[in-house]
C-alpha cells in the first residue's frame, strides 16, 4: 500500500523553466492538497481538490495550477518558475467525512536557480 | 476564513517530563476538525491525534492527548513523558466542514533535552 506518492522528490530549475509535480494516491480520497513548507516556516496551501474535474484556489495560488484529471492523480504545474518559488512542496490527501487523518507524501524538494 | 495560531515558535522540556503545545482556532463552520502533526528534522509529516467537533472527549492516542476546549477555541496538545525522539515541529491544522480546506499553523519547535 503505497499511500501519497510524489514525484519527483527532487528538482531544480531555471528562473523561467516550466514543470509539473505529481501526487498519486491509491486509498480512492476524495480531497487532495498542495502545499508549500519554507524553510522554519508552516504549510502554506496552495491549491485543492474536493473530488474529481475539481479544483479551488488556496492561500498563495499566484504562479501555480493544478489539475485533477483522475481522482488518484493531483497535479501541480509550474508554468513560468521563479527563485520564491524554491520550497519543499507537499501533497496530501484525506477522505471526508471519516477520514481522521490526512495522509501526507514524502515532499519534493524544488530549487529555482 | 480560517486561522490557525500556535503561539510558541520554540518549546524546551526535559525528558520525561510532560510539555503543553498551544493552538488556538477560528471558525464559525459547526462541523470542522483539529489535527496535530509530527515534522522531525528528515522532513516527513508525521500523523498524531485527531479530534473532531462533535466529539465529547478528549483524544487520547498513547503519549499524546489532546485537551479540547471548544468555547475557548483551543485545541492543545499534551505530550506525556517526553523522549528525546520527541524532538521535531509539531503543527496544528484544522478542517472545516464547509470550507473543506486544511490549514497549518506555523509551528512549534520542541527540544527534548537530556
Amino acid at each position: 500500500n503505497a499511500g501519497v506518492t510524489q514525484t519527483p522528490k527532487f528538482r531544480v530549475l531555471k528562473t523561467g523553466q516550466s514543470m509539473t509535480l505529481l501526487c498519486a494516491q491509491d486509498m480512492n480520497h476524495e480531497y487532495m492538497y498542495w502545499y508549500r513548507q519554507d524553510p522554519g516556516m508552516g504549510l502554506r496551501l496552495i491549491h485543492y481538490s474536493v473530488g474529481e474535474g475539481t479544483t479551488a484556489k488556496g492561500e498563495v495560488p499566484d504562479g501555480y495550477n493544478v489539475s485533477r484529471l483522475k481522482k488518484q492523480n493531483f497535479l501541480l504545474g509550474l508554468e513560468s518558475a521563479a527563485p520564491s518559488q524554491t520550497s519543499v512542496y507537499f501533497c496530501a490527501s484525506r477522505h471526508p467525512p471519516t477520514g481522521t487523518e490526512a495522509f501526507f507524501g514524502q515532499g519534493t524538494r524544488l530549487t529555482v536557480v | 476564513a480560517q486561522k490557525i495560531t500556535q503561539t510558541q515558535p520554540g518549546m524546551f522540556v526535559q525528558e520525561k517530563e510532560a510539555v503543553t503545545l498551544d493552538c488556538t482556532y477560528d471558525t464559525s463552520d459547526p462541523s470542522y476538525g483539529l489535527f496535530w502533526y509530527k515534522q522531525p528534522s528528515s522532513g516527513e509529516m508525521i500523523f498524531l491525534i485527531y479530534q473532531g467537533s462533535y466529539d465529547q472527549q478528549n483524544a487520547t492516542e498513547g503519549r499524546y492527548s489532546l485537551n479540547f476546549q471548544k468555547a475557548r477555541k483551543s485545541a492543545n496538545l499534551v505530550i506525556s513523558a517526553s523522549q528525546l525522539g520527541d524532538s521535531a515541529m509539531y503543527f496544528c491544522a484544522q478542517f472545516s466542514g464547509s470550507a473543506r480546506q486544511l490549514t497549518f499553523g506555523s509551528g512549534t519547535q520542541l527540544t527534548v533535552l537530556p
